[in-house]
Parts: structure tokens; sequence; C-alpha cells
């Protein structure tokens, strides 16, 4: 059964702090990506990763940086953690190219920084 | 730059009773999914379009995409109370990427 994990499902951080969010996926996927959720807003992408070591700027990354050493892990950093960080994170894999399959859920993570 | 609309944003209805939530998208595309999010939940996968003309059934839920008309359907058959969940549809950014990009979603609430 397809399995991606998050780290934690809540987390209260302070402004300023570091933050580290990290994702495992256990489907040998090659893609992963990292979603923020805010009512009235859908899903936004905030980075994603088509390979280790690589990565690509989504539409929202601004105040974040990923990191992917190996291929199942992939962690959303928050460098220096502000409020309007405050959200629901989720991450997702996938398959690549050509097979086209869904993207992968983890169960989230709701960060609230104060 | 793609756009994707999804609509109603909120949808109350009563059981027992069809309707259709619609997802549009503003340039072509060639793939489109459909998932479900409880309350406090993550994203389930319900379905995926590959092709123009696809429709997908599973229980009271059937998926449609028109390609031509840059537009999928999710119909809802005699509602249940179980049925109440965010929809979300999300349509590939172009062929040569894995990236998706969602609608903001439509709140589904089935009364009795």
């Amino acid at each position: 059964d397809v399995k991606v994990t998050q780290s934690s499902r809540y987390l209260v951080k302070r402004t300023g702090e570091k933050v580290f969010l990290e994702c495992v996926q256990d489907m040998d996927h090659e893609n992963m990506f990292w979603y923020r959720q805010d009512p009235g807003l859908g899903l936004r992408l905030i980075y994603f990763s088509y390979d280790v070591k690589m990565k690509e700027k989504g539409d929202i990354p601004e105040g974040y940086s990923v990191s992917r050493e190996k291929k199942e892990r992939f962690s959303l950093i928050l460098e220096s953690a502000s409020t309007n960080q405050t959200s629901m994170y989720l991450c997702a894999s996938s398959p690549a190219g050509r097979e086209r399959d869904t993207q992968y859920f983890g169960p989230g993570t709701r960060l609230t920084v104060l | 730059e793609l756009k994707v609309e999804q609509n109603p944003l909120f949808l109350s209805m009563q059981e027992g009773k069809n309707y259709t939530i619609y997802c549009n998208y503003s340039t072509t595309s060639d793939r489109l999914y459909w998932y479900r999010q409880d309350p406090g939940k993550s994203l389930e996968s319900l379905f995926v379009l590959l092709s123009n003309g696809a429709v997908k059934q599973e229980g009271r839920l059937m998926a449609s995409l028109d390609t031509k008309a840059r537009l999928s359907t999710l119909h809802i058959t005699a509602a249940v109370h179980d049925l109440s969940a965010t929809y979300f549809c999300a349509v590939g950014e172009s062929y040569n990427t894995d990236k998706l990009i969602f609608g903001t979603g439509t709140r589904l609430q089935v009364f009795p």
C-alpha cells in the first residue's frame, strides 16, 4: 500500500525560528512536492523535486527552501518562520513521466507560528 | 499561465438529490484529477482522467473530461451524508512536467 508520512501532525513555533518539515515516501517515486493549503486558496505549490538533489520552485517559494538528499525523503525548511506561514503543509509524491499517475498525499502538518 | 476554477465553491444539498461540480481550466492539458478531502484530513485520490471523453465512476460519483471545452464535471447521484467533504480538481500544468495546478475546492455538505 502506498504511503507518504510527515514528521509531525501539529507544530507550534515562534517567529524567527528555523523550522524543518520532513516527508518520507516508500513508493520509490521520483517526484515529491510540498504544498500549503489555506482556506479559500486551495493548494499552492511551494517547491517540487523530480530527482535526488534536484528541485524546482513552485508558485510561492519565498521564505522556504527544500532539501532532497535521498530519493525517499523531501524536507521543507522555513529559514525564519513568520506568522504568515501559519498554514497546513501537505507533502505528496508521484511517479515520473508518462505514467501520469495521481499524486499521493501525506497526512499534513498543521503549523502555527506565534 | 494555467488557471483552474471550480464552481460552486460551496454546495449544500439534500440526501437523495443529484448535483454536478464543474472544473474549468484555461489552457490545454492532457490530464485531470479529482481528489476528496475530509475535514482535518489529507487528500485522497478519486479519479484520474487522461483523455478527451474519459468517464470514470465509483459508487455515487462520476467524473468526465472534455478537453476541447477544457471542462471536467463531477456528478453526484442520490447524495448521502458520507459524501460530505471538500472536492478538488487538479490539472496537469503541461505535457513536459508532472506539476499539477489545483482548483480552490468545492465544499459539499449533504443533509437529511
